[in-house]
């Protein structure tokens, strides 16, 4: 199984709410990953955990806050959000984040639409 | 900086023949490289992988090669399927698993 899911699967919101997108994986994987995909760009890293704690972060904005409750979820909190934050949020995981040969398995995404 | 690029957007091909999907990438420390496809609507899916002590690696129906010298890797479908219509991304896994992609090739084929 290498099943990585992610909801909701779209999502609308306007500039003053708060929601928040999850990711699940049960391959026993202890790296996680959120991603930013822009119509016809490749995915863009935003924020890696290893082993549930945060390890990378590529200068994300305060307004995007990734959370990790354990080795199998992993959330990102929205809030504030602008327009052009509109994108693909994809969710991976892989063994481990330490190793540069782990594949990493993507989930489907989440379709984020701000007004 | 460093990184992966395509040298075709979009690649379209008849069905049944054989496709061939290029890459170049420029970090020469670089040991490991994927490729993804990628439907429309969904999140990338892993085809298949290969580190840089191979040059060469099949799986079925594909086939990656990788050409350390000039720092190339193509991927190629063989007997192309309307299934196999969407866009195809190489990755290279950087140290800490971070994963810099190319800038994709859309394949479609032509029933």
């Amino acid at each position: 199984d290498t099943e990585v899911t992610q909801t909701p699967k779209h999502l609308v919101m306007g500039m003053t709410n708060k929601k928040s997108l999850k990711c699940e994986q049960h391959m026993g994987h202890r790296a996680m990953y959120w991603y930013k995909q822009k119509a016809k760009k490749p995915p863009e890293l935003m924020f890696v955990y290893s082993y549930e704690k945060l390890s990378i972060n590529e200068s994300v904005p305060s307004r995007f806050s990734p959370e990790c409750p354990n080795s199998s979820l992993l959330n990102l909190h929205l809030h504030a959000l602008q327009p052009e934050d509109s994108a693909l949020y994809l969710c991976a995981s892989s063994w481990s984040g330490g190793r540069n040969t782990d594949t990493q398995y993507f989930g489907p995404g989440t379709r984020l639409t701000v007004l | 900086g460093e990184n992966v690029g395509l040298h075709l957007p979009t690649l379209s091909v008849q069905e049944g023949d054989n496709s061939i999907i290029n890459c170049a990438y420029s970090n020469s420390a670089s040991d490991y490289f994927i490729w993804y496809k990628q439907e429309s609507g969904k999140g990338p899916q892993f085809i298949i992988d290969i580190r840089s002590n191979m040059d060469k690696r099949q799986g079925q129906r594909v086939t990656v090669l990788l050409n350390k010298t000039v720092k190339h890797l193509s991927l190629q479908i063989a007997a192309t399927q309307p299934g196999d219509s969407a866009v195809y991304f190489c990755a290279e896994n950087n140290a800490g698993n971070m994963l810099t992609f190319g800038g994709g090739t859309r394949l479609m084929v032509k029933p």
